[in-house]
């Protein structure tokens, strides 16, 4: 059984810190990783997609990926209480070309 | 681009009807849409996955002659709640793969709500 694990949280930062999100994965041969937000009440967003091994960068967001490690993480810079939300870590390999998703990390960003 | 469209948001439905969702790709075709439940507090539940023409494969427990599913075209897979009860009361979300990406980005549509009462 292909598992994702991330910690449940709730992890709480004041604003204007540093969120960092993690994310351990089973399958030593996936390729793809993503990491969603969900706002409590709706439905997941896309906000960084990893493939390789290092750092991907996109504004306030960077995603890092350490694949001999088999950990994907996602550093949220200059934190602001609207990043309050539910972070879930997803990672390709699933039986039916799905992704298979974490449980997800509550983060709660305090003005 | 890579916007996917659920109708409807929400429904309210009597115990023993049934209830149909679409999911759209509005932008792109979609290869593959996946359903997922989510109830309160709980994390995304991955229901069945369908591919355009051909039959949807259920996650175990899922029981497929109550969560219809069609996949008719590459841009419109339907999700018919039969006979539903008060516990099929949840947030039923859809999400596609790209055909042409080649990538295992999925896009997820806005939810729907369904209480059955």
């Amino acid at each position: 059984q292909k598992e994702v694990e991330q910690n449940s949280g709730p992890l709480s930062v004041p604003e204007g810190a540093i969120a960092s999100l993690n994310c351990t994965y089973s399958d030593r041969g996936s390729q793809s990783f993503f990491w969603y937000r969900q706002y409590s009440g709706k439905s997941p967003e896309l906000i960084m997609s990893i493939y390789s091994n290092g750092d991907k960068e996109d504004g306030r967001f960077t995603a890092q990926l350490n694949k001999a490690s088999q950990y994907v993480s996602l550093l949220i810079r200059d934190s602001q209480p609207s990043d309050s939300a539910t972070y879930l870590c997803a990672v390709d390999g699933g039986s039916q070309g799905n992704l298979i998703f974490g449980k997800g990390t509550k983060l709660s960003v305090k003005p | 681009g890579a916007v996917v469209s659920q109708h409807p948001s929400w429904v309210i439905c009597k115990s023993g009807t049934s209830v149909k969702i679409e999911c759209r790709s509005l932008d792109f075709q979609a290869t593959t849409m996946f359903w997922y439940r989510q109830f309160p507090k709980q994390s995304l539940m991955l229901m069945a996955t369908s591919n355009e023409g051909s039959k949807a494969t259920y996650e175990q427990g899922v029981e497929k002659d109550k969560f219809l599913i069609n996949h008719a075209s590459l841009t419109l897979s339907t999700l018919t709640v039969t006979s539903a009860h008060p516990e099929d009361s949840s947030f039923y979300i859809c999400s596609a793969r790209e055909r042409t990406s080649g990538s295992y980005e999925q896009f997820f549509g806005p939810g729907t709500r369904l209480t059955v009462l």
